[in-house]
């Protein structure tokens, strides 16, 4: 079925460091694919979302984007902050099971 | 509309106990669904309804688990005879029908609910 593999975390980083988290996906078709942040203590926000192949999604300095080639959807970002600090989750939209399918979350924890 | 919304929050009950948690949808969403998280986890598909109707269950929706989405408009899910395994963040999220493959959905903060 479908499915979405994200890179084990936490990643710890320094304040401005560069920032990826490895999403790749298994699914029939062509599903839209997102990325999601969870603060302490709440619910999932939606970051940013891609709905077609090569196109990239961004939002508060975050990118990523879709490649059906290796079946990928990497988060970025040039500059982290002690605010980005959460949980990030890569997630489709799944045509075939008509719902949101979601990566088990990274931990990105980013000191001074 | 200020959103998704939950309640409670936070639910504490002893084993075996009946707990109910209510989710006030987007009021133009048509589709509604409940996850599950644990710790750790990502959240799991339980439900969805479009509009009154539900549509399709999760195999981790036990028998001890209902959801019912009466008019349309907000949704209650009832744990019986709780278990500690029950123990998880429950989501709600909402999205419109129309296009709702590219929307993603709209998350309420979560009921987080300990079973003791």
């Amino acid at each position: 079925g479908d499915s979405v593999t994200q890179m084990e975390g936490p990643v710890t980083l320094s304040e401005e460091a560069f920032l990826t988290i490895n999403c790749t996906y298994t699914a029939t078709g062509y599903p839209s694919l997102f990325w999601y942040v969870q603060y302490p203590g709440e619910g999932l926000q939606l970051l940013l979302k891609a709905t077609k192949a090569d196109d990239k999604g961004s939002n508060k300095g975050f990118e990523a984007t879709y490649r059906k080639e290796t079946t990928s959807f990497h988060l970025e970002k040039g500059s982290v902050q002690v605010s980005d600090s959460a949980v990030y989750f890569c997630a489709l939209f799944s045509g075939g099971y008509n719902k949101l399918i979601f990566g088990a979350g990274t931990r990105l924890a980013v000191h001074p | 509309d200020t959103g998704v919304s939950q309640d409670p929050r936070h639910k504490i009950t002893k084993r075996g106990q009946n707990v109910t948690f209510r989710c006030d949808p987007i009021s133009e969403h048509n589709r509604l669904y409940w996850y599950r998280q644990t710790l750790g986890q990502g959240p799991e598909f339980l439900t969805y309804f479009q509009n009154e109707a539900q549509l399709e269950k999760s195999r981790l929706l036990s028998d001890r688990f209902s959801a019912e989405r009466p008019k349309g408009s907000f949704s209650t899910l009832e744990i019986q005879r709780t278990e500690q395994g029950d123990s998880a963040m429950y989501l709600c999220a909402s999205s419109p029908e129309a296009a709702r493959e590219s929307y993603g959905y709209t998350f309420g903060s979560g009921t987080r609910l300990t079973v003791v």
